[in-house]
């Protein structure tokens, strides 16, 4: 039982590049969420899931797209960086029922250039 | 959902008790109290939640005063390993009726200390 499974670690990109955030849980949890982190602004929820081939905006959704095919897998998308992406990025799943509420894998630390 | 006020900083002795505060005044019938922390280059890890009850796990224990305007987070032999930034967050219970939103503060950076 892997938990919440993030990659890449690291990720440099430069203004204007597309890349796509993986996460993928294997605890069978139907909701799925991506937060950024920036110095001084706390954890901010950019987009969310509750099932497969449902999604919804967070906090902070605009340059940011999302999909959720499957219940294991919800990928973040930029669809053309921009430096003020640069952030810490966390993906979190919880079971509708359960507890603890949120399990967090251990981020993506992306830098646009 | 309610706002939280915890110190930015505290230190504690490797063994000792840490004993985490957080003020949460205008918190409402519905609201529990929520902690995470985060270890350095990780992501949260919940530790405890609760409602009113002082709540008990394997990681520490949540004490709520009487009037629910308070708690604290208490670490009971604090290791080198508890060193973290907690958060207290105040919500609603999570269910599948709501997003799971979880609203963190600036925490408190925890130190323990040999």
């Amino acid at each position: 039982n892997a938990g919440v499974t993030q990659t890449p670690k690291f990720q440099v990109l430069k203004t204007g590049q597309s890349m796509t955030l993986q996460c993928a849980q294997d605890m069978n949890h139907e909701y799925m969420s991506w937060y950024r982190q920036d110095p001084g602004m706390g954890l901010r929820l950019i987009h969310y899931s509750v099932g497969a081939g449902i999604t919804d905006q967070g906090e902070v959704p605009n340059g940011y797209n999302v999909s959720r095919s499957t219940t294991e897998d919800f990928p973040l998308r930029l669809l053309s960086a921009a430096p003020s992406q640069t952030s810490v990025y966390f993906c979190a799943s919880r079971s509708h029922q359960g507890s603890p509420p949120l399990h967090f894998g251990n981020g993506t630390r992306l830098t646009v250039t | 959902d309610a706002k939280t006020t915890q110190p930015p900083s505290m230190d504690c002795a490797e063994g000792r008790a840490a004993n985490l505060p957080c003020n949460h005044s205008t918190i409402s019938g519905n609201e529990y109290v929520y902690w995470y922390r985060q270890i350095h280059s990780q992501g949260p890890q919940y530790i405890i939640h609760g409602l009113k009850n002082n709540e008990t796990n394997e990681m520490a224990s949540l004490i709520i005063t009487e009037d629910r305007k308070s708690s604290t987070l208490i670490l009971p032999h604090a290791t080198l390993r508890d060193t973290a930034v907690y958060y207290c967050i105040v919500r609603p219970r999570e269910s599948s009726s709501n997003t799971g939103k979880l609203i963190f503060g600036q925490g408190t950076t925890l130190q323990v200390k040999p």
